[in-house]
């Protein structure tokens, strides 16, 4: 069984803030990890993903996430926040079907 | 189009009502998923097709829902009955063979459906 929570439903900041976004997993196995996102009418696209290898992963447009196994955790961070990034983000565990978190909303502010 | 293809982009539709929802996946991805998204839920993983294998139904929620996929290729997704619980957007999401086991889910835009 896996399952994921995301903590927060919306988390707000400031442009050119840092970018916190927290994931915690549960699985029976190694996981694999991912973060999607969502832009506003548009499907979700991978923004990255750890399989096996190095713990800290990079992805699109700046956003990195770090696998760390004795916290079960996965938080997605982004140094500065960009008024494009406004858009809902989600955490998944799995390997050929996925379980989604609920998902966090990040708002940007001028 | 290059991308995974859904059909209707809307669906308003009156309880007890049928209705079927498309999906086109990316071509050559053999699998093909579809996910359920609810105001705040997030996504409900509803079923899975692997190449000619037996689908993974495990996520319907109910024998009002089901799925085919014609010819490895497009994918209908059945809802009967249609209850008001039914409102949500559907989600087809496609993945080449290998990734299809990394999770790189290529995701369509979504069916919104309403059911009044």
């Amino acid at each position: 069984a896996q399952s994921v929570t995301q903590l927060g439903s919306h988390v707000s900041v400031s442009e050119g803030a840092l970018v916190l976004l927290r994931c915690n997993y549960s699985s029976s196995v190694p996981p694999y990890l991912f973060w999607y996102v969502q832009y506003p009418n548009q499907g979700l696209q991978l923004l990255l993903k750890y399989t096996t290898g190095a713990t800290l992963v990079k992805g699109i447009n700046g956003f990195e996430a770090e696998f760390k196994k004795s916290e079960t955790s996965f938080h997605l961070t982004k140094p500065s926040a960009h008024m494009s990034d406004a858009a809902e983000y989600f955490c998944a565990v799995g390997y050929s079907t996925l379980t989604f978190g609920k998902g966090t909303m990040l708002l940007v502010s001028p | 189009g290059a991308g995974v293809s859904q059909s209707p982009s809307n669906k308003v539709t009156e309880k007890g009502k049928d209705v079927e929802l498309r999906c086109d996946p990316i071509s050559g991805h053999t699998a093909l998923y579809w996910y359920r998204q609810s105001l705040g839920q997030g996504l409900e993983f509803l079923i899975y097709f692997q190449g000619n294998s037996a689908p993974d139904k495990s996520g319907l929620p109910s024998d009002r829902f089901s799925a085919e996929r014609t010819g490895g290729s497009v994918s209908t997704l059945t809802i009967q009955r249609t209850q008001q619980e039914d409102s949500a957007v559907y989600l087809c999401a496609s993945s080449l063979p290998g990734d299809g086991n990394t999770g790189e889910l290529f995701f369509g835009e979504g069916s919104r459906l309403t059911v009044l």
